[in-house]
């Protein structure tokens, strides 16, 4: 069974820019959660997406959003690149949320310079 | 805020048991204690997670006091490739069945030829 899938693997943007990332989870789960990494704060959540619906939203900015499509694909979006979000992101997919293990992808490393 | 505490780094050495403990005084009765690993800026891996009662599978046992306030993750043969920074986290379920991870600064392991 194939895991969960994170593109691009690395990414360098430019202060002022916008990125979209994208996961695609384990065949059959339906709930993606995304978590930012840092080494200041840590690994912290972002939101999750269960049937191409936020059902769940971290303490971010309204720069960070996120999408889930019909086959529980995610892609999540961060305008006007601060230096300040150069960190790992990751992504989670579980059977539904709640009471169900999630799996983590590998991640994708964003530079912002 | 994380709602465990974890020592912040711990040694052991190769083939002997490691013994990883974590607090959680403050967790409710329906919230589980999830064990995670990331291994060098890799996407955290899921270990075991448990309720009540103790719980064992390929990787590790885990071990809940009776109180709940506190369990600890055995490793039973440390490896080398067992270094990494193990994360006790205490899922919470919000209503709907949403629910998100909330890392703690989790306990860096490292294991010593």
């Amino acid at each position: 069974k194939a895991g969960v899938t994170q593109t691009p693997r690395y990414l360098i943007k430019t202060r002022g820019q916008q990125v979209t990332l994208s996961c695609s989870p384990i065949s059959g789960h339906r709930s993606v959660s995304w978590y930012q990494q840092t080494p200041g704060q840590g690994l912290q959540f972002l939101f999750e997406y269960f049937s191409e619906t936020q059902r769940n939203k971290g303490n971010f900015p309204g720069r960070f959003s996120g999408r889930q499509f019909s086959n529980s694909r995610s892609e999540m979006n961060v305008s006007t690149l601060e230096l300040g979000d150069s960190a790992l992101y990751l992504c989670a997919s579980s059977l539904q949320g709640a009471y169900t293990e999630a799996f983590f992808g590998q991640g994708t490393r964003l530079t912002v310079v | 805020d994380a709602k465990t505490t974890q020592p912040t780094s711990m040694d052991c050495a190769e083939g002997r048991a490691a013994n990883l403990p974590c607090n959680h005084s403050t967790i409710s009765g329906n919230e589980y204690v999830y064990w995670y690993r990331q291994i060098h800026s890799q996407g955290p891996q899921y270990i075991i997670h448990g309720l009540k009662n103790n719980e064992t599978n390929e990787m590790a046992s885990l071990i809940i006091t009776e109180d709940r306030k506190s369990s600890t993750l055995i490793l039973p043969h440390a490896t080398l490739r067992d270094t990494a920074v193990y994360y006790c986290i205490v899922r919470v379920a919000n209503q709907g069945g949403s629910e998100k991870l909330v890392f703690g600064k989790g306990t860096k392991l490292t294991v010593n030829p």
